[in-house]
């Protein structure tokens, strides 16, 4: 078995900061994704990477950056929060589509903009 | 536009009661349809999981009934536990080698009251 590590698990920002959330993987796996998750509205998919040094937009990309530094871990930076920014932001793995994609998800990462 | 709708958004049953989840999708394209599971402060986990080939998936207690004419399945509890009580999301996504995008539905809080 796995394990998808986030931190932090609560990050506290001031409206207009730069925010970073890191995610860790030791799955081996090859793809990484970052949804955000708000009550009533599911989860919505912001980055994913394919592979190392990959980058792919998902449907909520625009005020997001996100970085694949190596296999096992991949980050996103809010770039400036927004109070309505304030949601679960969930880091996830898969072997990749031919495995039927199932996704192997981290425990999420509270994102607080005072 | 979304993709991918459930119904109810929340559902009460009592223990040992069978408890109906609906999903439908609207991209005919759609044929691998993984229904994941979310304890409050967890991240969601694969549950069960059905191809557009088949019209029935079970699995112990939980089956999902596929109608591909219809772009509607149901995720059926049967012998609803206390321990059921969680969000059920509904995804959906294309087979296929470059695709990687898993679309989730909103999502259904089951309750199961003893």
């Amino acid at each position: 078995g796995g394990i998808i590590t986030q931190t932090p698990k609560f990050l506290i920002g001031q409206e207009g900061q730069k925010l970073t959330l890191k995610c860790q993987q030791n799955f081996n796996h090859d793809t990484m994704y970052w949804y955000r998750q708000d009550s009533g509205k599911g989860l919505r998919l912001i980055y994913y990477s394919i592979t190392e040094n990959d980058l792919q937009k998902g449907d909520l990309s625009e005020g997001y950056d996100a970085s694949r530094e190596k296999k096992s871990s991949f980050s996103l930076t809010v770039t400036s929060a927004q109070k309505n920014e304030m949601a679960v932001f969930l880091c996830a793995s898969s072997i990749g589509p031919n495995s039927g994609n199932t996704l192997y998800f981290g425990e999420g990462s509270r994102l607080i903009v005072v | 536009q979304q993709q991918v709708r459930q119904s109810p958004q929340s559902l009460t049953v009592w223990e040992g009661e069978t408890a109906i989840l609906n999903c439908s999708y609207e991209n005919s394209a759609f044929d691998y349809f993984p229904w994941y599971q979310q304890f409050p402060g967890e991240g969601p986990a694969l549950l069960i999981a059905i191809r557009s080939v088949s019209d029935k998936k079970e699995d112990g207690r939980f089956t999902i009934f596929f109608n591909k004419r219809e772009k509607k399945l149901s995720l059926h509890i049967t012998d609803s536990q206390p321990g059921d009580s969680a969000t059920y999301f509904c995804a959906a996504s294309e087979s296929g080698g470059s695709n990687y995008k898993l679309t989730f539905g909103k999502g259904t809080l089951l309750t199961v009251t003893p």
